[in-house]
């Protein structure tokens, strides 16, 4: 079975530039997860999504950020404008039941100049 | 609001002896409490959950938890440390099913040969 598919893995741009992070769940997954890693610290939770609805969005910046769930399956989070302080590891993960584990893909890592 | 607390920046231990990562929680019902590894460059792997019933659940790669509602404590063990197990420990808690998971800052574990 596949796991949680993230791309890219690594991104390098200049600060003002966008940037879009894409997640493919592993299949059959209802539940949808972003969370943003900066580094030596815990992932932070950016949305969650139950299929294509986002039920918990509170903590996405929604001024820059955005995220959809098209379909209910693929997501992709975007970044426009970036700024320095949004280097961090954006990471993806997905869930089967309520109570279940989380499943993560390896991470996007976005590095702003 | 529910959290999650790891005290130790580091847990130091030799090949061999018996290794523990402490978690602490705060949660309003009763929690749903897990353990996550992640290797450097890598996401975060699933290593055991504790949902309800037995006290001590038994996870991947030797690892166990013990779950002690007295002391809101869900500390991470194992009896004899191996040098692979060298890597940062995440504990997460949430407070009811279908939330998200909230995860403690992480506990970095060195394993010496």
């Amino acid at each position: 079975e596949a796991g949680v598919v993230q791309s890219p893995r690594y991104k390098i741009i200049e600060k003002k530039q966008p940037v879009a992070f894409w997640c493919n769940p592993i299949s059959g997954h209802n539940t949808l997860y972003w969370y943003l890693q900066n580094l030596g610290q815990g992932p932070e939770l950016l949305i969650r999504y139950e299929n294509e609805e986002a039920v918990d969005d509170s903590q996405l910046p929604k001024d820059r950020f955005s995220a959809e769930r098209l379909k209910g399956v693929d997501s992709t989070l975007k970044i426009q404008p970036a700024e320095l302080g949004d280097s961090a590891v954006y990471l993806c993960a997905s869930s089967l039941q309520e109570t279940g584990e989380l499943f993560f893909g390896e991470g996007s890592r976005l590095t702003v100049l | 609001a529910q959290s999650v607390a790891q005290p130790e920046d580091q847990v130091n231990v030799a090949e061999g002896n018996p290794l523990t990562v402490k978690c602490t929680y705060s949660v309003s019902g009763n929690p749903y409490l897990f353990w996550y590894v992640q290797y450097p460059n890598r996401g975060l792997q699933f290593l055991l959950k504790y949902i309800t019933g037995d006290n001590l659940v038994k996870g991947s790669y030797g690892f166990e938890a013990e779950f002690n509602k007295s002391q809101t404590s869900f500390h991470l063990k194992k009896p004899s440390a191996l040098v692979s197990d060298s890597a940062l420990y995440f504990c997460a808690v949430r407070d009811q099913a279908g939330t998200a998971l909230i995860f403690g800052k992480g506990t970095t574990l060195s394993v010496s040969s």
